[in-house]
């Protein structure tokens, strides 16, 4: 059974830096890209990073660059999610989520496994 | 940035009804559209990739078609556990790869 299990959230001030974890079992890790979404309270979904299989590409949102930095240790089976100098509207749930590629006349990404999120609140 | 416009932001149907749900684009992105449902307290689940193929497990009753800039998400017969929220998501050539705002759905 393919699990992601999201960790590291919790409540830290204005400026501080937070570090997730996500571990994941029941697949191949090193052959996924992995990929962090979050959702503000009452908000939708806001895309923020990706990483490829081997951690040599990454990608930001802008509203991310700069601040966070997307990890992976594939002899763990993880993937991190450092964050720095964090603002009151970085508060949210962040969810790991595997990228699948299905090759049908192209490559197609979709998020097909996701973990349960971690809640980060950024407060004084 | 691709940007993406779901309508309506909320709408409430009955049992059987059939439900239909729109994303634009703001450039062409081809058939590259995921769309995914989100329960409430729960992570977001795919139902359709590549804008017309169902996820594996996914009933039926949900389908989805489109190319270039406008797609639609299709209930064809609104069942009780559909009410949701329903997110569309571009993965046209490099990331971002950004979602449309959601569309919250209920019943009457």
């Amino acid at each position: 059974e393919v699990q992601l299990v999201d960790s590291g959230g919790g409540l830290v001030q204005p400026g501080g830096s937070l570090r997730l974890s996500c571990v994941v079992s029941g697949f191949t890790f090193r052959s996924y890209e992995m990929i962090w979404v979050r959702q503000s309270p009452g908000r939708g979904l806001e895309w923020l990073s990706y990483i490829s299989e081997s951690g040599d590409t990454t990608y930001y949102a802008e509203s991310v660059k700069g601040r966070f930095f997307i990890s992976r240790d594939n002899a763990r089976n993880s993937v991190y999610l450092q964050m720095n100098s964090l603002r009151a509207e970085d508060t949210a749930v962040y969810y790991c989520a595997r990228e699948e590629v299905h090759r049908d006349r192209g490559d197609y990404e979709s998020l097909d496994s996701w973990g349960q999120g971690t809640l980060v609140t950024v407060s004084s | 940035d691709i940007q993406m416009t779901q309508s309506p932001s909320s709408l409430s149907a009955s049992v059987g009804n059939r439900v239909i749900i729109t994303c634009r684009a703001s450039q062409s992105i081809k058939n590259y559209l995921n769309w995914y449902q989100q329960k409430p307290g729960k992570a977001p689940k795919l139902l359709i990739y590549a804008a017309s193929n169902l996820q594996s497990g996914v009933p039926s009753r949900f389908s989805g078609t489109g190319s270039g800039t406008d797609f639609t998400l299709t209930i064809s017969s609104l069942q009780p556990e559909d009410v949701a929220t329903y997110y569309c998501q571009q993965s046209y050539s490099t990331p971002p790869y950004t979602f449309g705002q959601g569309t919250k759905l209920d019943m009457k």
